[in-house]
């Protein structure tokens, strides 16, 4: 039951793209399209922003997108705003026994 | 309008118990899925257990599997953890959240109760 692995910190412009990579094992990221990504400002809750891999909630900007590839899933973040500075979490589905992985987390910074 | 208000969080002594409750309110809470996720103090994220919406299957990580347990009263809308034998290490702000399609679409969380385990 490892966490999976984020770049602990991901920074851009305004106005840029930004791609975080979660990366997990065949058990995890690799064997379901269950993947989500979670955005957390300072001294807040988390939000959903992707769930099922690349479904956006109602409501989440277009602007935050959703994708994978074998044990590899990434989050980008295009037309980078100030507001989009935060921490970012993914997590998988990881089996019937201990259901929920989260990575290690993303520390955004807008230059 | 939903929401998902913990409580019970506190200071506690290494090897003690604690018991954090998660009212629900603008949804029927019997519908859905439930989970904790803790966060430790300038830590990430970490899932701790899962409650399907009949009580029927429950699911802990490694790390409290033994000393917590995780139970609902849907009658009164209620998500409990009960956390005995608590570590140091437990010592996290505590959400709970809501899984709205069984599939790791957790759309509603709490604000979170701190819990501090400490001499």
């Amino acid at each position: 039951q490892s966490a999976l692995t984020q770049p602990a910190s991901v920074s851009g412009s305004p106005g840029q793209s930004i791609t975080i990579s979660c990366t997990g094992t065949s058990s995890d990221v690799g064997s379901y399209n269950l993947v989500s990504w979670y955005q957390q400002h300072p001294d807040k809750a988390p939000k959903l922003i992707i769930f099922e891999v690349s479904k956006r909630p109602s409501g989440v900007s277009n602007r935050f997108s959703g994708s994978k590839s074998g044990n590899t899933a990434s989050l980008t973040i295009s037309g980078l705003q100030a507001e989009d500075e935060a921490d970012y979490y993914c997590c998988s589905y990881a089996g019937s026994n201990t259901p929920w992985v989260f990575g290690g987390g993303t520390k955004v910074t807008v230059l | 309008e939903v929401q998902l208000v913990e409580s019970g969080g506190g200071l506690v002594q290494p090897g003690g118990s604690l018991r954090l409750s998660c009212a629900a309110s603008g949804f029927t809470l019997s519908s859905y899925e439930m989970n904790w996720v803790r966060q430790a103090p300038g830590k990430g994220l970490e899932w701790v257990s899962h409650i399907s919406s009949s009580g029927r299957t429950i699911n802990y990580a490694d790390s409290v599997k033994g000393r917590f347990t995780i139970s609902r009263d849907n009658a009164k809308n209620s998500l409990y953890l009960q956390m005995n034998s608590l570590r140091a290490e437990d010592t996290a702000v505590y959400y709970c959240a809501r899984d709205y399609s069984t599939y790791g679409r957790f759309d509603y969380w709490g604000q979170g109760t701190l819990v501090t385990v400490s001499s």
